[in-house]
């Protein structure tokens, strides 16, 4: 199984909700990605787990809460989203550097948010 | 702070033709990767490029890496309407210390459009 599956693959909102997005890999792959892809815009990097431990965070608001309750699961919980957060959100996972040779991120299909 | 710049970021070819597109960075990295997106979809990957000189073809694409130049060409030949699609560089950091996980910076992508 070579793929990443996020769920749901859309989600509205508002901005009192709480809601959660959904990152699988079957990949045997020790290192997940959270991004944010705006409309015409490349990907912007919100957190990254390796080891199921958070290794990096890009001053990601507060209002974003990562989860990786296992070595194949990464949650984005989300919680008094503004509508600027409306976007694509993306889930990537690879090898840690040093663990292999690629460190190539593969991509899951994204969960599109619109906050309200 | 790390730059990546991809020029041009609109293309309208013809089918038939051949075309380069360029990908800039300003720090050292030795680890450049090329994606492809369609309209409303994730990210693919299509190569991953690791050290200096290195070249990678698959069918009507070539992806090259001259790291001393900072630069990454994709060159494509006699274009074809399907390889129309946003196309991405990615430059990975070295892991800060610290951290095992790795940072990729995206250029704007190149949003390519083939004509009949």
């Amino acid at each position: 199984d070579t793929e990443v599956t996020q769920t749901p693959k859309h989600l509205v909102m508002g901005m009192t909700n709480k809601k959660s997005l959904k990152c699988e890999q079957h990949m045997g792959h020790r290192a997940m990605y959270w991004y944010k892809q705006k409309a015409k815009k490349p990907p912007e990097l919100m957190f990254v787990y390796s080891y199921e431990k958070l290794s990096i965070n890009e001053s990601v608001p507060s209002r974003f809460s990562p989860e990786c309750p296992n070595s194949s699961l990464l949650n984005l919980h989300l919680h008094a989203l503004q509508p600027e957060d409306s976007a694509l959100y993306l889930c990537a996972s690879s090898q840690p550097r040093g663990l292999a040779v690629y460190n190539e991120q593969f991509f899951g299909p994204g969960t599109r948010l619109t906050v309200l | 702070e790390l730059k990546v710049e991809q020029n041009p970021l609109f293309l309208s070819m013809q089918e038939g033709k051949n075309y380069t597109i360029y990908c800039n960075y300003s720090t050292t990295s030795d680890r450049l990767y090329w994606y492809r997106q369609d309209p409303g979809k994730s990210l693919e990957s299509l190569f991953v490029l690791l050290s200096n000189g290195a070249v990678k073809q698959e069918g009507r694409l070539m992806a090259s890496l001259d790291t001393k130049a900072r630069l990454s060409t994709l060159h494509i030949t006699a274009a074809v309407h399907d390889l129309s699609a946003t196309y991405f560089c990615a430059v990975e950091e070295a892991p800060r210390a610290g951290t095992s996980g790795s940072r990729l910076t995206f250029g704007e992508g190149t949003q390519l459009t083939v004509n009949p």
